[in-house]
């Protein structure tokens, strides 16, 4: 089974709807992440969170919002969705700030009309 | 200046063949590097991390150069299955846990 897992794996939505990604983990790491991914952009923290009482803003938090419901799970909102939050979004965990390395889930790709 | 800049490629490499890119960094005080591996349409996944002292893993051989703030990845004997985009990663920039990825570098494998 996977360590880290997103639901949906794909979605597609309307302009103004109220969108969730979840992600879940086994790994047993407090740190979690989400980011985006555009082409030609790369890879785009959007909020992470060091423990369950612990929310911090990415590079890009405008328009979202996470909620950390436990420390095995971490869950995007996109309270409005509009077309150009259409993209892949990544939930990524790790376990310490010594090694850094982070772990990733499979991507939801979000799709807004 | 960008923090984690990478030649968005494509490079395309006979199979066999040995093929190099290079990662260029801004923060002088970064302490952790590492390569990442992301398929198409799938998610980035740790190749190596880059030591001070250089690291193997096969056919993989990572360079870390602090004086001139560039990390390279050589590969050798290349397969088909190398192609992807590899992401270059440094801590010591604004993200969380101060991590910052490059682009990433798109690598095709031509048989």
């Amino acid at each position: 089974d996977a360590d880290v897992t997103q639901t949906p794996r794909n979605r597609i939505t309307k302009t103004g709807k109220r969108i969730m990604l979840e992600c879940s983990q086994t790994k047993g790491h407090d740190r979690m992440y989400w980011y985006r991914q555009d082409p030609g952009l790369g890879l785009r923290l959007i909020y992470y969170s060091f423990d369950v009482k612990d929310i911090n803003k990415g590079e890009i938090s405008d328009g979202y919002s996470v909620s950390r419901q436990a420390q095995a799970k971490f869950s995007l909102s996109l309270e409005s969705a509009i077309p150009n939050q259409t993209a892949l979004y990544f939930c990524a965990t790790s376990d310490s700030p010594g090694t850094a390395i982070q772990f990733f889930g499979p991507g939801t790709r979000l799709t807004v009309l | 200046r960008k923090e984690v800049e990478q030649d968005p490629g494509p490079f395309n490499v006979p199979e066999g063949a040995t093929v190099a890119f290079n990662c260029t960094y801004s923060n002088s005080a970064s302490q952790s590097f590492f390569w990442y591996r992301q398929d198409c349409r799938k998610e980035p996944k740790l190749l190596m991390s880059v030591y001070s002292s250089g690291n193997e893993d096969g056919r993989f051989t990572a360079q870390l150069n602090r004086a001139s703030q560039y990390i390279s990845l050589l590969i050798r004997d290349s397969k088909l299955s190398d192609s992807a985009t590899y992401l270059c990663v440094v801590n010591g920039g604004g993200g969380a846990d101060g991590l910052t990825f490059g682009k990433g570098t798109h690598l095709i494998i031509q048989p």
